[in-house]
């Protein structure tokens, strides 16, 4: 089957401005998670859910960040008043439920810039 | 929180060698530890995990270490082959979301 989808690839945006990014999970999937990937740096996690609820919200860095998933599927990351600083590449993962003991299955990610 | 340290940064290694990479972590409710190969522009793909019920795991030339009174958990990989040159990633887990070190850069020259 398919596997985790993320779009767009790469997005390039101006300082200020507002971006979406979308994750597919793999279909039946209940926990999908979001992370952040700075160049030679490991992932840093920024939210997951569980359904369509947030069940750690604790990495988003701060209000301008925020992330949905209103049907317990695909998942939208938003990002307000984007800042140079938030370039990076988002990678989403989804694992069959919620929990630590099940493989984590990554996106390709959305390479975003912020000029 | 949890802070998960790994070593080398970069690690060179000749075709036919083996390879190992350690990592600490220092929550110890912490209690699944997943390895993950990413290569370069690509999204980082499990290659073998552990939990904290078992010390070693197997997977061909790939195994893993759990040390739950150290904290620590290490990867090897024997034989290496030039296929196996990508940047490896430990990480942590207790509640879902992974901690992953800083990554190790391995080169297997033929």
């Amino acid at each position: 089957g398919a596997g985790v989808s993320q779009t767009p690839s790469n997005k390039v945006t101006e300082k200020g401005k507002y971006v979406e990014l979308r994750c597919d999970p793999i279909s039946g999937h209940t926990a999908l998670y979001w992370y952040r990937q700075s160049l030679g740096q490991g992932p840093e996690f920024l939210i997951y859910f569980q359904g369509t609820g947030a069940a750690d919200d604790s990495g988003l860095p701060n209000d301008r960040f925020f992330a949905v998933r209103p049907e317990g599927s695909v998942s939208t990351l938003k990002i307000q008043r984007t800042e140079r600083g938030d370039s990076a590449v988002y990678l989403c993962a989804s694992s069959p439920a919620s929990g630590s003991r099940d493989e984590q299955f990554f996106g390709p990610g959305t390479r975003l810039t912020v000029l | 929180g949890e802070n998960v340290e790994q070593h080398p940064s970069t690690l060179s290694v000749q075709e036919g060698d083996s390879a190992v990479i350690k990592c600490t972590y220092s929550d110890s409710a912490s209690n699944y530890f997943p390895w993950y190969k990413q290569e370069l522009g690509k999204r980082p793909q499990l290659i073998i995990d552990i939990r904290s019920n078992v010390g070693e795991k197997k997977d061909q030339r790939i195994a893993v270490t759990l040390n739950k009174t150290a904290k620590h958990f290490s990867l090897h990989i024997t034989e290496t082959q030039p296929e196996d040159s990508a940047v490896y990633f430990c990480a942590a887990s207790m509640e879902g979301n992974l901690i992953f070190g800083k990554g190790t850069k391995l080169s297997v020259k033929p």
